[in-house]
């Protein structure tokens, strides 16, 4: 069964600092990984969508990497932002289904 | 594009009655269609998958009397909560396949509080 674990929890950072999240699964037999963000009592905003045979992808200042093997992806946010403030989750395809990560909840302090 | 869209947002019904939620695909047609549940504070969890025209397919520990799912067309599915119990109140999200692009991707909805009292 692949269970998808992210850490920290929880994290709080001042505004303009780069930060990374980590996510982590056990069933390296995955066709893809996802990023999202969910504000409080909304539904999921997709950032970044890894393929199995890529290492990485960019959207502005976000990074996400995916070392397959190792069960290991990272979110990089580069020049952080109070907008940024939000709960990322991590999701993992495999199995005919995607399995989603415990998720970090990211403050950004003015 | 690829939007999904819910409804309704929020819900608040009474112990024991039913509540029926919309998940639509609104400019696109997905064979395949899923239902995620969400407990405060709490990553999301798959209920079932839904292939038009057949059956869905629960996980395990999901009541497939109580929830019930329908697939009807290529750009809705229902989900249904029969006979619902505080216990029941929780963010239910629906997602679906756009097919072609990027394989396997799936576009979400934007939910939908339910509220049991």
């Amino acid at each position: 069964k692949q269970e998808v674990t992210q850490i920290p929890a929880a994290l709080s950072v001042p505004e303009g600092e780069n930060l990374v999240l980590n996510c982590s699964f056990t069933d390296s037999a995955i066709y893809n990984l996802q990023w999202f963000r969910q504000d409080p009592g909304k539904g999921l905003t997709s950032l970044l969508l890894i393929q199995s045979s890529q290492r990485e992808q960019t959207s502005g200042r976000l990074n996400a990497s995916l070392d397959k093997s190792s069960g290991r992806s990272t979110l990089y946010i580069a020049a952080s932002q109070p907008g940024d403030s939000a709960t990322y989750l991590c999701a993992v395809f495999g199995n005919e289904k995607l399995t989603f990560g415990t998720g970090t909840r990211l403050t950004i302090i003015p | 594009g690829a939007v999904v869209s819910q409804h309704p947002s929020r819900v608040i019904c009474k112990s024991g009655t039913s509540v029926k939620i919309e998940c639509r695909s609104l400019d696109f047609q997905a064979t395949t269609m899923f239902w995620y549940r969400q407990f405060p504070k709490q990553s999301l969890m798959l209920m079932a998958t839904s292939n038009e025209g057949s059956k869905a397919t629960y996980e395990q520990g999901v009541e497939k009397d109580k929830f019930l799912i329908n697939h009807a067309s290529l750009t809705l599915s229902t989900l249904t909560v029969t006979s619902a119990h505080p216990e029941d109140s929780s963010f239910y999200i629906c997602s679906a396949y756009k097919g072609g692009g990027n394989p396997y991707e799936q576009y979400f909805g934007p939910g939908t509080r339910l509220t049991v009292t």
